[in-house]
């Protein structure tokens, strides 16, 4: 068990619809990174933030956003689903923004847009 | 810009058999290097990772990596395959950004497949 919480485990919509999935990281982290992992396109970075500011973006598209919480948990909104949205998204959290540190990755949220 | 490469999207080996996942990095500066792993349904997690304390890095599980510069190399390997190795690897390299400095991501490779046969 990594510490790091994602919620829900499984989700299944349809096209044009909107989702929002939940990360909670580790304690004591401050920082919070959104992969998405698909069969084409592997495991991209998408978005980070620290201490509830935006500090890196990724391959992000527009009908995407984050946003990170007081309370440091992470929310990632996906808009106008389109089929191709469909992956394992993963959240990740790690104390700082060093790139020495270890990212602790959650179980990952698998999004199916039908 | 900074990638990684890793040479074979699955590698097939016999229990008790040395397994050996080849990863390429390309990067301008010295980088920070990492070998993950993901078993079905699950998270990745971390196996080891180089920072430039020590080319050969011992980690989890009884794997080790070792980071070669001249041939822009960090090549997992494991002296003998037990069955609960089977999963994918992951190689990936800390994104410095745009001036050099590190952003935190990581950049991974494609992934390999390990089978262990019996």
């Amino acid at each position: 068990d990594s510490g790091v919480t994602q919620t829900p485990k499984h989700l299944i919509t349809a096209t044009g619809q909107r989702v929002t999935l939940r990360c909670s990281p580790r304690s004591g982290d401050l920082s919070v990174y959104w992969y998405q992992q698909s069969l084409d396109q592997g495991l991209q970075f998408l978005i980070q933030y620290y201490n509830g500011e935006e500090r890196a973006k990724g391959n992000i598209l527009e009908r995407f956003s984050a946003q990170q919480f007081p309370d440091l948990h992470s929310e990632l909104n996906l808009s106008s689903l389109e089929l191709g949205d469909s992956a394992l998204y993963f959240c990740a959290s790690s104390f700082g923004t060093s790139g020495i540190e270890t990212q602790y990755f959650g179980p990952g949220t698998r999004l199916l847009v039908l | 810009a900074q990638s990684v490469t890793q040479l074979g999207s699955h590698v097939s080996v016999s229990e008790g058999a040395l397994v050996l996942l080849r990863c390429n990095y390309s990067s301008s500066v010295p980088p920070y290097l990492f070998w993950y792993v993901q078993y079905p349904n699950q998270g990745l997690q971390l196996l080891l990772k180089y920072t430039s304390a020590a080319t050969l890095v011992k980690g989890i599980n009884g794997f080790e990596a070792e980071f070669k510069k001249s041939e822009t190399s960090f090549h997992l390997t494991k002296p003998s395959a037990h069955m609960s190795d089977a999963a994918e690897y992951f190689c990936a390299v800390s994104d410095l950004g745009n001036y050099g400095g590190s952003q935190g991501n990581l950049i991974f490779g494609k992934g390999t497949k390990l089978s262990v046969k019996p």
